[in-house]
């Protein structure tokens, strides 16, 4: 099946810092990917959405100035956590899809963020 | 907007036993209906999908649901559950023409031995 990863699987970080997390599709290409968060125990919440050479389009409530995305290339994109706070400590996690179908999306491993 | 109700947060049964993790869902159209295993801290792994055809969906690791229009329901069953069932199931839902996923809250299954 098809395999996304996530780099790192774990950070942790000093309030005020950038903390960037990779996502790629590893045997077929992503024509979009998605990001997520995730609170303990709780469910995963869409941040935005992406496509390859385009902007991504974010969810409501979703600060696009603080959580920049980046999607460069058919395999990769990338979320970066601008001026982290302890408030943004999350596990975050990517999905992608290819084609235009959407039919299933692969997830990730996740992220842990932590912001101390 | 399309929505995925999970009722129990958890469900206990020992091993050997039938497993059941219920889900009702709310979409306009006709859905397409997905169920997902996480483990700590990892990521969702796919257990299986509902797209159109026969409403009884067979799956990864032994797993079915059963697509019920009338009932919007799309509730998970394993005939057998093992200890290594014990995870948190998570129940998503898109409409054929939307890409997002709605995902449910979410169950926790303890399988004892």
């Amino acid at each position: 099946g098809a395999v996304v990863s996530q780099h790192p699987s774990w950070v942790i970080c000093k309030s005020g810092t950038s903390v960037k997390i990779e996502c790629r599709s590893l045997d077929f290409q992503a024509t979009t990917m998605f990001w997520y968060r995730q609170f303990p125990k709780q469910s995963l919440m869409l941040m935005a959405t992406s496509n390859e050479g385009s902007k991504a389009t974010y969810e409501q409530g979703v600060e696009k100035d603080k959580f920049l995305i980046n999607h460069a290339s058919l395999t990769l994109s990338t979320l970066t956590v601008t001026s982290a706070h302890p408030e943004d400590s999350s596990f975050y996690i990517c999905s992608a899809t290819a084609g235009t179908s959407y039919n299933e999306q692969f997830f990730g491993p996740g992220t842990r963020l932590t912001v101390l | 907007a399309q929505s995925v109700a999970q009722p129990e947060d958890q469900v206990n049964v020992a091993e050997g036993n039938p497993l059941t993790v219920k889900c009702t869902y709310s979409v306009s159209g006709n859905p397409y209906l997905f169920w997902y295993v996480q483990y700590p801290n990892r990521g969702l792994q796919f257990l299986l999908k509902y797209i159109t055809g026969d409403n009884l969906v067979k799956g990864s690791y032994g797993f079915e649901a059963e697509f019920n229009k009338s009932q919007t329901s799309f509730h998970l069953k394993k005939p057998s559950a093992l200890v290594s069932d014990s995870a948190l199931y998570f129940c998503a839902v898109r409409p054929t023409n939307d890409y997002k996923l709605s995902f449910g809250a979410g169950t926790t299954v303890t399988v004892r031995a």
